[in-house]
């Protein structure tokens, strides 16, 4: 089955451990992306990704870091999270940036 | 500033009433428009991408159009497993990595 797989669906941390939300795809798709979804902003896109080792920020960039050495793989890195990254997150891929995104089921990550 | 506005924010339907979902965008250029579904709990599922004014896309209950300066989404005799937010989103021309979202219409539909 085609598929976006994210992991873990939920977790609580502390603030200032360090988390890595995983992300792979086996679509075989050049195009990932993140974003994270808050109530009344809608999804706001964090960082994406056009090819192995090609990253780039997208609006909300501050306190993530992200890697893409594997096509499938586009884990999410939170060096030192904080409460305010408390969101819902998302990873998704396309086969290209003009075709519609496949979305993985989220992440849930409450910082406290 | 870019833009994407969804409207109404929530909508309550009889199952068969029909009706439209609205989404207006103001964008330096227009590269798509796009519109998903999102069930509670889960990601966005994609359902159409309209590129230029006057284009119309159809899927089993929904249809989507595009103006040069909205995008409706009709919902033809809705059935209550319609229920869900849609949600729609914008590629500017000037940044075409880019996605702008909206924040999405609650869409509840009742036997």
């Amino acid at each position: 089955e085609a598929q976006v797989t994210q992991n873990p669906r939920y977790l609580i941390t502390v603030t200032g451990k360090k988390l890595t939300v995983t992300c792979s795809q086996n679509m075989n798709h050049e195009y990932m992306s993140w974003y994270r979804q808050d109530p009344g902003l809608g999804l706001r896109q964090i960082y994406y990704s056009m090819n192995v080792e090609v990253t780039d920020k997208g609006d909300v960039p501050e306190g993530y870091k992200v890697s893409r050495k594997e096509k499938r793989n586009f884990p999410l890195i939170l060096e030192s999270p904080s409460p305010n990254q408390t969101s819902l997150y998302f990873c998704a891929s396309s086969f290209d940036r003009g075709y519609g995104y496949t979305f993985g089921s989220g992440t849930r990550l409450t910082v406290v | 500033e870019d833009q994407v506005t969804q409207s109404p924010e929530a909508l309550r339907l009889q199952e068969g009433e029909s009706s439209s979902l609205n989404c207006s965008y103001t964008v330096s250029g227009l590269r798509g428009l796009f519109w998903y579904r999102q069930d509670p709990g889960k990601g966005p599922e994609f359902l159409f991408t309209l590129y230029s004014a006057g284009e119309e896309k159809e899927k089993e209950r929904l249809k989507a159009t595009l103006t040069k300066k909205e995008s409706f989404l009709h919902i033809t005799a809705p059935k209550p497993e319609d229920s869900a937010t849609y949600l729609c989103a914008v590629r500017p021309q000037y940044n075409t990595d880019k996605l702008i979202f909206g924040t999405g219409t609650r869409l509840q539909v009742f036997p």
